[in-house]
């Protein structure tokens, strides 16, 4: 089974400070995403990479950076947390190609910024 | 602007009748539209994929239809059960290696 962890659940983060969000997969995907969920709004894309050190900006980057220094592991960065990033953040990942193959979802992590 | 819209936010039917689901969108051409299932507190989970010259697709109790000149897809579960109560989301592949979703409905079936 396709597996993606985010390295943690539940987080609690004071304003102004930088937060880390790590993501692993482990079936070799070339894609990964990162989204975030809010009520009303649905899933929307922050980031994604479709190779080792490269990434796209998806719907709202603004506050966001991401690392991908190796294919199964993408981390998303919040350089100085502020309250609006409060949410659930989803990280994804899927094979790419011309024979488009599903994405996968963490179990996500509940960020809340104080 | 690209513009995904799921039907209503909730749905509440009562069991064993069938749940329609409607996904549109506007300004994409997806060469690939996707629903997903997703639990309370979990990550979203795949549930079918159609392609843009399948009219429809099957599985088990679900059924997908998707119209590329309507730009609308149809999620349908049939004699539906409590247990298919969830958020359904729709996904567009935009064929350019990102996904765009819609908000979600979020479906009650009542014994």
């Amino acid at each position: 089974d396709v597996k993606v962890t985010q390295s943690s659940r539940y987080l609690v983060k004071r304003t102004g400070e930088k937060v880390f969000l790590e993501c692993v997969q482990d079936m070799d995907h070339e894609n990964m995403f990162w989204y975030r969920q809010d009520p009303g709004l649905g899933l929307r894309l922050i980031y994604f990479s479709y190779d080792v050190k490269m990434k796209e900006k998806g719907d709202i980057p603004e506050g966001y950076s991401v690392s991908r220094e190796k294919k199964e592991r993408f981390s998303l960065i919040l350089e100085s947390a502020s309250t609006n990033q409060t949410s659930m953040y989803l990280c994804a990942s899927s094979f790419a190609g011309n024979e488009r193959n599903t994405i996968y979802f963490g179990e996500g992590s509940w960020l809340t910024v104080v | 602007s690209q513009k995904i819209e799921q039907n209503s936010e909730a749905l509440n039917i009562q069991e064993g009748k069938t749940a329609t689901l409607t996904c549109n969108y506007t300004n994409y051409s997806p060469a690939y539209l996707q629903w997903y299932r997703q639990d309370p507190g979990r990550g979203p989970v795949f549930l079918l994929l159609i392609r843009e010259n399948e009219k429809e697709k099957r599985k088990e109790r679900l059924k997908v239809t998707f119209d590329t000149t309507l730009k609308q897809s149809l999620f349908h579960i049939t004699a539906s059960q409590p247990a298919d109560s969830a958020t359904y989301l729709c996904a567009l592949d935009n064929n350019n290696n990102d996904m765009r979703f819609g908000a979600g409905t979020r479906l009650t079936v009542k014994p």
